[in-house]
């Protein structure tokens, strides 16, 4: 079965700054997607960013880059200049290729602060 | 922008009773979840729908759990008698397809239920 692991419970980052949000999986197959989730406080979880697994390039979306590295099992989320809205639970998520279904596997979360 | 909503936002309830939470997905998204966070804990899968039919579901989503799509917009979770377990958070999302790409297959979230089963 599969798992993702955040093992990063609390982040801070200054505003402006940039941070890196860790995520690592467990699977032993070859081709499934990885999703970066935002939950604001008391509000919807969004999408930030996704990958698949055949793609060899890094997604990225204006200030949000994700490090996939496929033999290590790794997809960390850097947010650069970071901003006060960025502030949120960030969730890593796994779904697989092969389930049509959409099932999606979470993380734990890592809350992030950010610091006026 | 379309959104998923999900009522109530917060339900109380006593043990063995039964609950019906509430969801309106998307228009014209074809594939529902549940999901659901125990406080603390990660954001478990429960079931997804497809086509009036459960497509997949986890091993949390046993006899006491039924899903349905009463009419062309709402789409419920029934838990037949709550157990104290079953306090969590509990997430809707819809999609258009299950799988397929970008836009596609994107899970739109509701805000969640919040379920207390005193």
């Amino acid at each position: 079965a599969q798992t993702v692991t955040q093992s990063q419970p609390e982040m801070s980052v200054q505003e402006a700054e940039t941070v890196t949000l860790s995520c690592t999986y467990d699977t032993s197959e070859s081709d499934y997607y990885l999703f970066w989730y935002k939950q604001p406080p008391s509000r919807q979880m969004i999408l930030v960013i996704r990958q698949e697994a055949y793609k060899q390039q890094n997604a990225t979306e204006n200030r949000f880059s994700v490090n996939f590295q496929k033999a290590a099992k790794s997809f960390s989320l850097k947010i650069s200049d970071s901003q006060l809205g960025d502030a949120a639970m960030y969730f890593c998520a796994y779904r697989s290729e092969y389930n049509q279904g959409g099932k999606l596997i979470f993380g734990q979360g890592t809350e992030l602060s950010v610091k006026p | 922008e379309p959104e998923v909503t999900q009522t109530p936002s917060h339900q109380v309830t006593q043990m063995g009773q039964e609950v019906i939470l509430r969801c309106v997905p998307i228009s014209n998204h074809l594939y529902f979840y549940w999901y659901r966070q125990i406080l603390g804990q990660k954001v478990e899968f429960l079931v997804s729908f497809y086509n009036n039919e459960i497509s997949e579901k986890s091993e949390i989503f046993d006899d006491q759990f039924s899903v349905e799509r009463p009419d062309g917009s709402n789409f419920t979770l029934k838990i037949r008698s709550t157990k104290l377990e079953d306090s969590a958070m509990y997430f809707c999302a819809s999609s258009l397809q299950g799988s397929g790409g970008p836009l596609l297959d994107e899970q739109f979230f509701g805000p969640g239920t919040r379920l207390t089963v005193l």
